[in-house]
């Protein structure tokens, strides 16, 4: 089973610039994430989708941050302009549908690692 | 708000010692929990979880955790340290209703470095 593929790997930009993310989910799981981790923290969710709807994004910084899944499968999550406390790297993940699968834990890209200078 | 606790940011042992990471949880109905390993420049990689049953639970590599519902407790432990298993481990958990129906998110504690010394 192919896992969750994100790209790039790696970003380095400028303050005020704009970046963005992409991720494809293990297919055929419905509901996908996207995390934060700063470094020295656990990862923190900023939106979580269940096929092109969005169930939660109470902590995606909406005013600078945004994130689309389009036809629910593989998705986007943009920053602009970036600020130096973005710099962090960016973790996707993917579950099943099932609402009691959702408990049964899930699968995480590898990320990636945005630097904003 | 849930929250979980890892005690210890970093932890030192020798190869061959007893590893214990600390997790504690806040929410009042136990949730699902979740213990993940990270190694340098890679993602996360489940190790073990407690959805429902027996609380002691195994995983990959010789790990174990015990749910300690009277504790909000679920603490990682593998009783001989492999130099292979340095990394940074977090304890996670995803909040559930009474039903046992998981809301998805899952809420991480800070992490702990395991450093393993020859």
């Amino acid at each position: 089973e192919a896992g969750v593929a994100q790209s790039p790997r790696y970003k380095i930009i400028e303050k005020r610039q704009s970046v963005a993310f992409w991720c494809n989910p293990i297919s055929g799981h419905a509901t996908l994430y996207w995390y934060q981790q700063i470094l020295g923290q656990g990862p923190k969710l900023l939106i979580q989708f269940q096929n092109n709807g969005v169930v939660d994004d109470s902590q995606l910084p909406k005013d600078r941050f945004s994130a689309e899944r389009l036809k629910g499968v593989d998705s986007t999550l943009k920053i602009q302009p970036a600020k130096l406390e973005d710099s962090a790297v960016y973790l996707c993940a993917s579950s099943p549908q099932r609402r009691r699968e959702l408990g049964y834990g899930y699968t995480f890209g590898s990320g990636t690692r945005l630097t904003v200078v | 708000a849930q929250s979980v606790t890892q005690l210890g940011s970093h932890v030192s042992v020798s190869e061959g010692a007893l590893v214990l990471l600390r997790c504690n949880y806040s929410s009042s109905v136990p949730p699902y929990l979740f213990w993940y390993v990270q190694y340098p420049n890679q993602g996360l990689q489940l190790l073990l979880k407690y959805t429902t049953g027996a609380t002691l639970v195994k995983g990959i590599n010789g790990f174990e955790a015990e749910f300690k519902k009277s504790e909000t407790s679920f603490h990682l432990t593998k009783p001989s340290a492999h130099m292979s298993d340095a990394a940074e481990y977090f304890c996670a958990v995803s909040d559930r209703n009474a039903g046992g129906t998981s809301y998805g998110k899952l809420t991480f504690g800070q992490g702990t470095i395991l450093t393993v010394h020859p």
